[in-house]
Parts: C-alpha cells; sequence; structure tokens
C-alpha cells in the first residue's frame, strides 16, 4: 500500500526563522510529489517534483526531491505570520487512477 | 476563472440522520474527486469520477456512502445513516483529466455528527 509520512508533525517558530519540513513516501509506481499549503479547508498547490535533485522554488519557498533516498524537503526561509498553515505532502503513483496519496500534514504556526 | 463550488460550508446532524454535499467544479474539468479529511489526518480519496463514470471507489463505504455525477458535471455525495467517525471535513476537487497533478479544491463542507 502507497504510504507517505511526514515530520514533524507540527512545529511553532518566531518570524525570520527558516523551516525545513519533511517527507517520505513508500510507492510501487512513483509519478510525481506534492506539495501543497492548506491554510483553512482547501488545500492549494505548492509544488510539483519528478525529477531528482531538481530544486523547485516559488519566493521564500523551495523544495527538492530524492528519489533514492525516497523523501522530499520544504524549505521556507525568512517565515511570515502568513505562512502558518498545515503542509500536505502527496505522492501521485503511476499507472491505476493514479490518485493522490496523502501523509498527514506538518502542522506550521510562526509566530510574531 | 471560478473555482470549485462547494455547499453547504458546515453541517451539524445526528447519528443515523442523513446528509448530501455538493460539489460543482471548475467548467470543462473532466475529473472529480471527493475527499474525506478528518481532524489531523491527510484527505482521503473517496471516490473518482471521470465525466460521469466512477474511476475509483476503492475506499468508498459503500455500505453508507453514495455519489453520483449525473451529466459529467455537478456531483453529490450523500451519506446514510451517518455515524460517528463521519465528522470531518469532505473536500471536492477537480481536475482536467484523470491523473493531472492540477487537482483544485473547493472550500470544503466541515460535516459534525453528534
Amino acid at each position: 500500500e502507497d504510504k507517505v509520512v511526514q515530520s514533524p508533525l507540527s512545529l511553532v517558530v518566531h518570524e525570520g526563522d527558516t523551516v525545513t519540513l519533511n517527507c517520505s513516501y513508500e510507492v510501487t509506481n512513483f509519478r510525481s510529489l506534492l506539495w501543497y499549503k492548506q491554510e483553512k479547508k482547501a488545500p492549494t498547490f505548492l509544488f510539483m517534483l519528478t525529477s531528482s535533485g531538481i530544486e523547485k522554488k516559488s519566493g521564500r519557498l523551495s523544495s527538492i526531491l530524492d528519489k533514492k533516498e525516497l523523501s522530499s524537503i520544504l524549505n521556507i526561509t525568512a517565515t511570515q505570520t502568513g505562512d502558518s498553515a498545515i503542509y500536505l505532502c502527496a505522492i501521485l503513483p503511476q499507472g491505476g487512477s493514479e490518485k493522490l496519496v496523502f501523509g498527514k500534514g506538518t502542522k506550521l504556526t510562526v509566530n510574531p | 476563472e471560478a473555482g470549485v463550488a462547494q455547499s453547504p460550508r458546515y453541517k451539524i446532524i445526528e447519528k443515523r440522520q442523513s446528509v448530501a454535499f455538493w460539489c460543482n467544479p471548475i467548467s470543462g474539468h473532466a475529473t472529480l474527486y471527493w475527499y474525506q479529511q478528518i481532524l489531523g489526518q491527510g484527505p482521503k480519496l473517496l471516490i473518482q469520477f471521470q465525466n460521469n463514470g466512477v474511476v475509483d471507489d476503492s475506499q468508498l463505504p459503500k455500505d453508507r456512502f453514495s455519489a453520483e455525477r449525473l451529466k459529467g458535471v455537478d456531483s453529490t455525495l450523500k451519506i446514510q445513516p451517518a455515524k460517528l467517525e463521519d465528522s470531518a471535513v469532505y473536500l471536492c476537487a477537480s481536475s482536467p483529466w484523470t491523473g493531472s497533478y492540477e487537482q483544485y479544491f473547493g472550500p470544503g463542507t466541515r460535516l459534525t455528527v453528534t
């Protein structure tokens, strides 16, 4: 069964700190790994990673995939209170219904 | 472009009652998903439609949950009868095609079963 494990489950930091969120996975046929940000209810798409070692970057957020280690990290630099959210990692397997399998998420709280 | 619409936003019912949720996907999106997100968990796929056909409903508790997507556009998800453990946020998402990573989520419906 495909599985996604995220760590830590929760994290509290101060504005300006840099954080690293971790995601590890087990999947039979890997296609992509995705990161979402969930602030209230609806997850919003951040990154999709398919190739190992290539960093995706958007402003203060960046992510990289390590296929050898079956893991990914999401970095947020110079955190702001608006970064407070649950960050979800999901894998999109290849074949079958190609449904997203989500981890439990990391709840990030950024205090002023 | 209008996003995914869901209603109601909140619903409180007693156990053994019935409830229905509605979703209107982004115009032109062929694939529609219903997810259940229990507090502290990631979203879990309940059912996936491609147009009006079911692609995957392996995790749908079919003894109490049902879903349909008539005419391949709007969809409804029903629970009958509800149990306490059904308390969750029900998220609807749509994507241009099956297997697309571009899943756009609606605001969700928070269901509380007492």
